[in-house]
């Protein structure tokens, strides 16, 4: 079975460009999360859907940040303008509600120069 | 805010020694997980430990958890250098919330 699917995997910009960063959960899947990995900080959560409608937000950092979730297997977290300090791993990751194990996406690397 | 917070930091050892790394967590919790992260790629759910069990097993994997102290330890026996990674804990609060939320890690070297 494919896993979770980022895309892209790399991804350098300049700031104040727009950036979207794209996940396909795993088939069948009901929760999506997506989390922010640095240095600093280590894995932060974001913001997270069950069945396609986002249940917390609490994290996302503030509102050059959006996600969408427009039906199951697609999701996007969307970053506009884009800063030098928003360069993080991106991680998507999904679940099948109530099993508590999440499966997690290799990531999308993005540099903001 | 992170909730699981391992240590140490940083463990190296030699092959086939044991490795232990520790997560100390501070609120009420529905399970702990542990999770696996090689250099560059997504994380890895290894084992998970439900608020009502003391240890579990997997392979050489040994998980114990502590409620009163609100600590948990994973244990890897015979340790191979495949086993370099960051091992991250993830608590699950109570009241059913998939929000799980991750320590920064420990990044284990197991030397050849």
């Amino acid at each position: 079975d494919a896993g979770v699917i980022q895309s892209p995997r790399h991804e350098v910009t300049e700031m104040g460009q727009e950036v979207t960063l794209r996940c396909k959960p795993i088939s069948g899947h009901n929760s999506l999360f997506w989390y922010r990995q640095t240095m600093m900080r280590g894995l932060e959560l974001l913001i997270y859907f069950n069945n396609n409608v986002p249940i917390d937000d609490s994290g996302m950092p503030e509102d050059r940040f959006s996600a969408k979730m427009p039906n199951a297997s697609f999701s996007t977290l969307k970053i506009q303008p884009s800063e030098p300090r928003d360069s993080a791993v991106y991680f998507c990751a999904s679940s099948l509600y109530g099993e508590n194990t999440i499966y997690f996406g290799e990531g999308s690397w993005l540099t903001v120069v | 805010s992170q909730q699981g917070e391992e240590d140490p930091q940083a463990l190296s050892i030699q092959e086939g020694e044991n490795a232990t790394m520790n997560c100390s967590y501070k609120t009420s919790i529905n399970n702990l997980q542990w999770y696996r992260q090689n250099s560059g790629r997504g994380l890895v759910h290894l084992i998970l430990i439900r608020s009502n069990e003391r240890e579990k097993h997997s392979g050489r994997l040994r998980v114990t958890l502590d409620t009163s102290k609100k600590s948990s330890s994973l244990l890897i026996t015979a340790s191979r250098a495949a086993d370099t990674a960051s091992y991250f804990c993830a608590t699950g609060p109570r009241g059913g919330s998939e929000k799980l939320v991750f320590g920064k890690g420990t990044k284990l070297t197991v030397n050849p």
